[in-house]
C-alpha cells in the first residue's frame, strides 16, 4: 500500500515569497490534514478536510495561508507571503474517517520549509 | 483549549534500563496515540488507546490510558539503542459541531539510548 505523499522534500524562500506544498493521500482515505511542526515541537493542526469539504481550519493564518482538497483527494497549502516564523516542516497525513473507532492517521515524510 | 504536556522532554537513559514517559492532557478525552518520530522522518504511530484502563504493548514498549487521571503512560522495558527517537502523544477531542475530531499532540520526549 502506498503511503501518503507529498512534494517537495525541501524549499528555501525569501521572506515575502510565496511557495506551496501538494499532497497526495492513502488511496481510499476521506480524510486529509496538514499539520506545522516548528523545530522542537508537537505537530500543530493547521486545517483538515473531510473529502473535499474543510472540517476545521481554526488554526489556519487565513491571512497568508490557504489549501483546498479539489476533487477530494490531492490537496495543496499555499502560504503567501512567508514570514520567517513560517520555517518549519509541513506534515500532511491523511486518514478513513474519524469515527468512533480512532483511526490512526498516516503521516507523509512532510516539507522542510525555510524562509530566509 | 486542550493542553498536551509530556515529561520528561529529554530523557538519556543506558540500554538495558527501564524507563517511563508521561502524557498529561486537560480535557475529557478517551483516545489517544502515541507516535514515534526518528530524526528528518516522519510520524509513524505506535498505539492507539481507546478506553479507560486500555493497555497496549509491542515489543519493549507498553502504553496505558488511565481516562479519570487524564493521564496516559508509555513504559520501555528494558531499552536498546534502537529506541532512540522522539515519541509524541497526541488527544483526540471532538470537535464540536462537525461530526469529527481533532488531534492534538505534546511536544514530545526526545529519547536517547546509550550502548
Amino acid at each position: 500500500e502506498a503511503g501518503v505523499a507529498q512534494s517537495p522534500r525541501y524549499k528555501i524562500i525569501e521572506k515575502r515569497q510565496s511557495v506551496a506544498f501538494w499532497c497526495n493521500p492513502i488511496s481510499g482515505h476521506a480524510t486529509l490534514y496538514w499539520y506545522q511542526q516548528i523545530l522542537g515541537q508537537g505537530p500543530k493542526l493547521l486545517i483538515q478536510f473531510q473529502n473535499n469539504g474543510v472540517v476545521d481550519d481554526s488554526q489556519l493564518p487565513k491571512d497568508r495561508f490557504s489549501a483546498e482538497r479539489l476533487k477530494g483527494v490531492d490537496s495543496t497549502l499555499k502560504i503567501q507571503p512567508a514570514k520567517l516564523e513560517d520555517s518549519a516542516v509541513y506534515l500532511c497525513a491523511s486518514s478513513q474517517v474519524r469515527g468512533h473507532a480512532g483511526e490512526k492517521l498516516f503521516f507523509g515524510s512532510g516539507t522542510q520549509l525555510s524562509v530566509l | 483549549e486542550l493542553k498536551v504536556e509530556q515529561n520528561p522532554l529529554f530523557l538519556s537513559m543506558q540500554e538495558g534500563k527501564n524507563y517511563t514517559i508521561y502524557c498529561n492532557y486537560s480535557t475529557t478525552s478517551d483516545r489517544l496515540y502515541w507516535y514515534r518520530q526518528d530524526p528528518g522522518k516522519s510520524l509513524e504511530s505506535l498505539f492507539v488507546l481507546l478506553s479507560n484502563g486500555a493497555v497496549k504493548q509491542e515489543g519493549r514498549l507498553m502504553a496505558s490510558l488511565d481516562t479519570k487521571a487524564r493521564l496516559s503512560t508509555l513504559h520501555i522495558t528494558a531499552a536498546v539503542h534502537d529506541l532512540s527517537a522522539t515519541y509524541f502523544c497526541a488527544v483526540d477531542i471532538p470537535y464540536s459541531g462537525a461530526g469529527s475530531y481533532q488531534l492534538t499532540f505534546g511536544k514530545g520526549t526526545k529519547l536517547s539510548v546509550i550502548p
